[in-house]
């Protein structure tokens, strides 16, 4: 069965410092793999994804990814973190043949100043 | 990117009474649509994935009768909380996708408070 790991709840980062945010899953074939962001009350942008092909990927707001297939992760990183940043993010994984798409609890990030 | 929207962003409504949310593919034909929800502070639990034309698949332990799906069309998906109570306030979203093996795109949501 498909299953969404994040094993962080919350993180506080420092604004201008980097940022690592956990996503392990679990699916039977090649996974489709997003990551979202959501602000309160509002509904989900998404950041970035992965199909296939190359398994670092880009999205939105300077924001990557690394797919590893060998750990069954897919982590989101970003360089240098702004205070705008500061919101739910959610890990997401789909797959092929029509398969719904399942979320992670997803992790809170914080920004201090 | 494709869009997809939600009507309402919120409603009120009392208990006992039925509340309808609609979500539109604007710009695209959505052979699949996807109902979730999602609790404060939580995450986006899936509902049901409804297919045009056919009915809605219903996850386990979300109540068929209560929680009423339609999908009529390529471009619109019906969401109606049947005699809704106070535990049914919660924000509503769905997606929509074109095809198997394709990106779904999300609505704003809804947000349901019942009084």
């Amino acid at each position: 069965a498909q299953s969404v790991t994040q094993p962080d709840i919350h993180i506080t980062v420092s604004e201008g410092a980097s940022l690592e945010l956990r996503c392990n899953y679990s699916y039977g074939a090649t996974p489709y793999l997003f990551w979202y962001v959501q602000s309160p009350g509002q509904g989900l942008q998404l950041l970035l994804k992965y199909f296939s092909g190359d398994t670092l990927v880009q999205g939105i707001k300077g924001f990557e990814a690394e797919f590893k297939r060998s750990q069954s992760s897919f982590n989101l990183r970003k360089p240098s973190v702004h205070w705008s940043d500061a919101a739910e993010y959610f890990c997401a994984v789909g797959g092929t043949g029509g398969f719904k798409t399942i979320f992670g609890a997803g992790t809170r990030l914080f920004v201090k100043a | 990117g494709a869009v997809v929207s939600q009507h309402p962003s919120w409603v009120i409504c009392k208990s006992g009474t039925s509340v309808k949310i609609e979500c539109r593919s604007l710009d695209f034909q959505a052979t699949t649509m996807f109902w979730y929800r999602q609790f404060p502070k939580q995450s986006l639990m899936l509902m049901a994935t409804s297919n045009e034309g056919s009915k809605a698949t219903y996850e386990q332990g979300v109540e068929k009768d209560k929680f009423l799906i339609n999908h009529a069309s390529l471009t619109l998906s019906t969401l109606t909380v049947t005699s809704a109570h106070p535990e049914d306030s919660s924000f509503y979203i769905c997606s929509a996708r074109m095809a198997p093996n394709t990106e779904a795109f999300f609505g704003q949501g809804t947000r349901l408070t019942v009084v």
